[in-house]
This record gives C-alpha cells, sequence and structure tokens, in this order.
C-alpha cells in the first residue's frame, strides 16, 4: 500500500492554458474524492466517484473543470482555460471506510 | 453537513498535553464526530471519530460530552511532529448521506520546544 499518489506535485502556468492532474488511488478503495484548498482555509469538495461513476459535484466544479476516472482506478482531473482564481492545492483522496488523502498538486497560474 | 466550531489558534509546549475543543451544538444523534490534521504541505490525515464513547486509539484520544455538543481531541504528549491544523468534522452514517467531508478552517496547533 503506497497511499495516494498525485501527479505532479507542483504545476506552474499560464492564464488560459489547459492542465491535467492523476491521482492514484489506494487500489481496493472504490471512493475517489478531489477536493481544492485556497491558502487558509479547508478543503473544499469538488467531486467524488464511486468506482468509474460520477456521483455528486459541488457546484464549485465549473464549466470548466472535469474529472474522469475511466476504468474506476486512476482518476484526473481537467482545468480548462485556467485563471489566476483557479490557483490553489488539489487534492485527492480515496477511501472505502476512511479516507486517505494525497499530498496533492499546487497549482500556480500567473 | 452539522458545522463545528474551533478556536483559530492554539499553542502548546512540547511533551506537554493538548486539548483541542471543538462545539458542534447542532449535531444530530446519527453524526459521527470526525479529527483530521493537515501537516505543512500534505494532504489531510485521519486522526479518531468516534460516535458517544470516548476512543482511544496510537495518536490521540477523543473525549466526547455526554449531550454531544463538543468533543475535545486529546495528543497526551505533543511533540513538533504533531504542528498541524486540526479539523473537526462532523460526517453522517456511511450510505446515509453525501461521503464528502466538509472542512472548515481548523485548529492550527502550534508546538512550542
Amino acid at each position: 500500500d503506497t497511499g495516494v499518489s498525485q501527479d505532479p506535485r507542483h504545476k506552474i502556468t499560464k492564464r488560459g492554458q489547459n492542465v491535467t492532474f492523476r491521482c492514484d488511488p489506494i487500489s481496493e478503495h472504490n471512493r475517489l474524492y478531489w477536493y481544492r484548498q485556497t491558502l487558509g482555509q479547508g478543503p473544499e469538495f469538488l467531486t467524488y466517484f464511486q468506482n468509474e461513476a460520477q456521483l455528486e459535484k459541488s457546484r464549485l466544479l465549473s464549466d470548466r473543470f472535469s474529472a474522469e476516472r475511466p476504468k474506476g482506478s486512476f482518476s484526473t482531473l481537467e482545468i480548462q482555460r485556467t485563471e489566476q482564481g483557479d490557483s490553489a492545492m488539489y487534492l485527492c483522496a480515496s477511501s472505502l471506510g476512511g479516507y486517505t488523502f494525497g499530498s496533492g498538486t499546487r497549482l500556480t497560474v500567473v | 453537513d452539522a458545522k463545528t466550531t474551533q478556536p483559530n489558534s492554539m499553542e502548546s509546549n512540547e511533551e506537554e498535553p493538548v486539548h483541542l475543543p471543538c462545539n458542534h451544538s447542532t449535531i444530530s444523534g446519527t453524526d459521527y464526530i470526525h479529527w483530521y490534521r493537515q501537516l505543512p504541505s500534505q494532504g489531510p490525515e485521519y486522526v479518531i471519530h468516534g460516535l458517544t464513547s470516548n476512543v482511544n486509539n496510537r495518536m490521540a484520544s477523543l473525549a466526547i460530552a455526554e449531550d454531544r455538543k463538543s468533543s475535545t481531541l486529546i495528543l497526551h504528549r505533543a511533540t513538533l511532529r504533531d504542528a498541524a491544523v486540526y479539523y473537526c468534522i462532523l460526517r453522517d452514517v456511511p450510505g446515509a448521506g453525501s461521503y464528502q467531508l466538509t472542512f472548515g478552517k481548523g485548529t492550527k496547533l502550534s508546538v512550542i520546544p
């Protein structure tokens, strides 16, 4: 069990570019979550998968955001036409019962 | 999820016990009390959870008030590695609703050597 892996750890991108983050959950965990965290705040829920089905989406997840979990294993989170307000830590977590979080991808939009 | 209230920050001396309070006056009968902590540059990690009775594990103890309107996370001997933001979260029984965790701002614990 190597925990939840996220890639990349850091991403700097220019405004307007598209970015994609990857999350590899713990292999036997059927639930996968994406959260966003800005400085000084707690993580905010974005979306949740059970196996490959996306079952919940926060209103924070605008049309520019899309998440997939094609085979019920790894997941990707894509942000199109990035804006400076998208700068944040993007956290992935997986669970069977209790949550295990990854270390996050820190996005900076310049 | 019901709301929790925590102090913004606390300080502790190293090797002394720390009591981190959480108020949750609107807790429902099926809400579990969860604690997570987040070390600098890391994702949150699970600490402990309970429903009604006090709970102990290798990381901490959780003391739950009899009326369940408040709880206290107890670190028995604070170390420098315990410096983190501690989140108290209420979550309904699995399958009763959303599986998401609703984080507040938490309590930032500083440990003084």
